[in-house]
């Protein structure tokens, strides 16, 4: 089985920097995932990490260590739109994904 | 059709009723997945398909049964539904079991 835990809530102002930590121990593992979730609204993807490293995309990186069992999404320039949940799954030697519960994220003005 | 859809969008079920949900995807892949989703538990997966024909159990699986006769369609039943099996149950699809996952936009289940 997968044990996946990341932080129940975070808020920042608009404009500065959130990082989301998710910490992981899985029986086998085949990448690392981010996806967002608005209040009321399907995952959506955000990014996928296998090797070790940075991943960049826009205003959000993801980071992956596997060694330490440990992955951090950034969120750099901080919109209202931001606000969201923010779900690290990980894909295990089945190539099953198990999914944290999940970040939520508020963005103040 | 676009992407994934899930039909009913909510639902609200006495105890001891069958249930199916529906799920359809034009996107002609390969894997299916259903998930339930419940306050601080997060995303747990209830059964997956790897490809039309085949079906495997997830973490929670007890009281759902799924079928794959064919590429676009994956139903979730209910045999019997218990207050227990109230969520919110989302369907998603990817193109192999190495791609990421593109979610439907959920069907909200209240059991009674």
């Amino acid at each position: 089985g997968q044990n996946i835990d990341q932080p129940t809530e975070m808020t920042a102002t608009e404009g500065a920097i959130v990082q989301i930590n998710c910490t992981y121990q899985t029986s086998g593992f085949n990448g690392l995932f981010w996806y967002q979730q608005h209040a009321g609204e399907a995952p959506t993807f955000l990014s996928y990490n296998v090797l070790d490293g940075l991943e960049e995309k826009g205003r959000f990186s993801s980071f992956l260590s596997r060694s330490k069992g440990y992955s951090y999404l950034l969120l750099k320039e901080l919109q209202m739109k931001d606000s969201a949940s923010y779900l690290c799954a990980v894909r295990d030697g089945d190539y099953k994904l198990s999914f944290g519960a999940g970040t939520t994220v508020t963005v103040r003005a | 059709i676009a992407g994934i859809t899930q039909a009913p969008t909510s639902q609200i079920l006495a105890a001891g009723r069958r249930m199916t949900l529906r799920c359809t995807q034009d996107m002609r892949h390969n894997a299916m997945y259903w998930y339930r989703q419940d306050l601080g538990l997060g995303l747990r997966l209830i059964h997956y398909s790897n490809t039309a024909g085949t079906t495997g159990k997830g973490e929670v699986p007890d009281g759902y049964s799924v079928s794959r006769a064919n590429t676009d369609d994956f139903p979730l039943t209910l045999a019997s539904a218990v207050p227990s099996q109230t969520s919110v149950y989302f369907c998603a699809s990817s193109e192999t079991g190495t791609n990421e996952q593109f979610f439907g936009p959920g069907t909200r289940l209240t059991v009674l």
